[in-house]
Parts: C-alpha cells; structure tokens; sequence
C-alpha cells in the first residue's frame, strides 16, 4: 500500500540533544512539507521541499532543519536550539503540479525529559 | 496572504443531529479550500476539497460544504450526527500563487452526545 510513515512513534529529547525524526513516502509525490501541530494552534508549517535538493524555510523554521538527498526521504532534525519542542510533528506530501491533496503521516510525539 | 478562520474550537452535537462546523477564508486570488478529519493521535485524513468546480462538494463519511464566494465561506455540515464522527476538524485554504502551501485554521474538536 501507498502511504506515509514516520518513526518513531514516540521520541524523547534530553536538553542540549539534537534529535531527528524520519518521514517517509512510496506515492511517488515529488513535495514533502513539515507541520508542527501544538493544542488550540492548528498546523504551522515548519519546512518544505518541492524536489530533490532544495527546500524552502517555512513559517516557523527557526531551531529545525531537514535534508532532502532522496525523493523518498524528508527527515526534520530538531535542533538544540529550539526550545521549545514538545509537539505533535506532521510529515505531508503532495504532488507538485496543480493543487493537489496532502497526504499526511501518522505523526511523531516529541517530548522533552 | 491566505488565512482561515475556524468559529468555534469546541462543537457538540446529540448523535442524529445536524453537523454545522464553520470555515471562513481570506484570499486575495481564487482559493482551493479543504476540510480535513483527524482522530486522537493520528495524522489528518481528506474528507473533501473545493477546487472551482461545483460549489456544493460532497466528501467522505457522508460530509459536505458549500462554498460560498459572497460570504467568503466554505462550512461544513453532515445532516446525522454518528458517534464515530467526534474527531478534530481542519479546514484550509491554498490557492495558485507559489508553492501549495496550505494555511490551516486553528480546529474544531467535534463532540457528539448520545
């Protein structure tokens, strides 16, 4: 089957860590988007990537980056210095042209010890 | 600069009865306009979108939504309430201008009473 997955599940952050959460996609969508997902706030859109090699800064980017070397494949690294990270993380993707639905991962629950 | 207005955080509703959630859009160009479900812990899930076709857009699990240009208004409705409905509601707006970035209102959490 088609879909999303994002690991892990669940994911703990000591102070000071840098810690990565992984998204990935088999619907052959060529861009991938990074929610982050607070109670009471909707979604906010950490990153974006229309293709391979390039991504674009979102509306709260500041102590996130991400990487996209493969279609596949759009990993969020959450940074020390975010300092706040305690959320519900959201990995989407769509295809570019048009304006297409966003399929959406099951979702990462970061917290912090 | 697109946004979305979700008028109520909290709906509840008595099983069987009508599902009104309300969505109000700004844009400055022709918008697409989604409503999406989501259930404790999971991601979202498309129940229906808007693309400039018809304006009465008919989604899953037996939901609908009017877009109405005048009132700058695309709400939600399903005439029976069913338990399985209470779920957390996103609508979002996008439109042709760049990238498809969506803007995504605050949500609605849907309650439904037996």
């Amino acid at each position: 089957d088609g879909g999303i997955t994002q690991s892990p599940k669940y994911l703990f952050r000591k102070e000071g860590q840098n810690v990565t959460l992984s998204c990935e996609q088999n619907l052959n969508h060529d861009a991938m988007y990074w929610y982050r997902q607070d109670p009471g706030q909707g979604l906010r859109l950490i990153y974006y990537s229309q293709i391979v090699n390039d991504f674009q800064k979102g509306d709260i980017a500041e102590g996130y980056s991400v990487s996209r070397e493969k279609k596949e494949s759009f990993p969020l690294t959450v940074t020390s210095a975010q300092k706040n990270p305690t959320a519900f993380y959201l990995c989407a993707s769509s295809i570019v042209q048009g304006w297409e639905t966003q399929y959406f991962g099951p979702g990462t629950r970061l917290l912090v010890l | 600069a697109q946004s979305v207005t979700q008028l109520g955080s909290h709906v509840s509703v008595s099983e069987g009865a009508l599902v009104l959630l309300r969505c109000n859009y700004s844009s400055s160009v022709p918008p697409y306009l989604f409503w999406y479900v989501q259930y404790p812990n999971q991601g979202l899930q498309l129940l229906l979108k808007y693309t400039s076709a018809a304006t009465l857009v008919k989604g899953i699990n037996g939901f609908e939504a009017e877009f109405k240009k005048s009132e700058t208004s695309f709400h939600l409705t399903k005439p029976s309430a069913h338990m399985s409905d209470a779920a957390e509601y996103f609508c979002a707006v996008s439109d042709l201008q760049g990238a498809q970035k969506l803007v995504f209102g605050q949500g609605t959490r849907l309650t439904i009473n037996p």
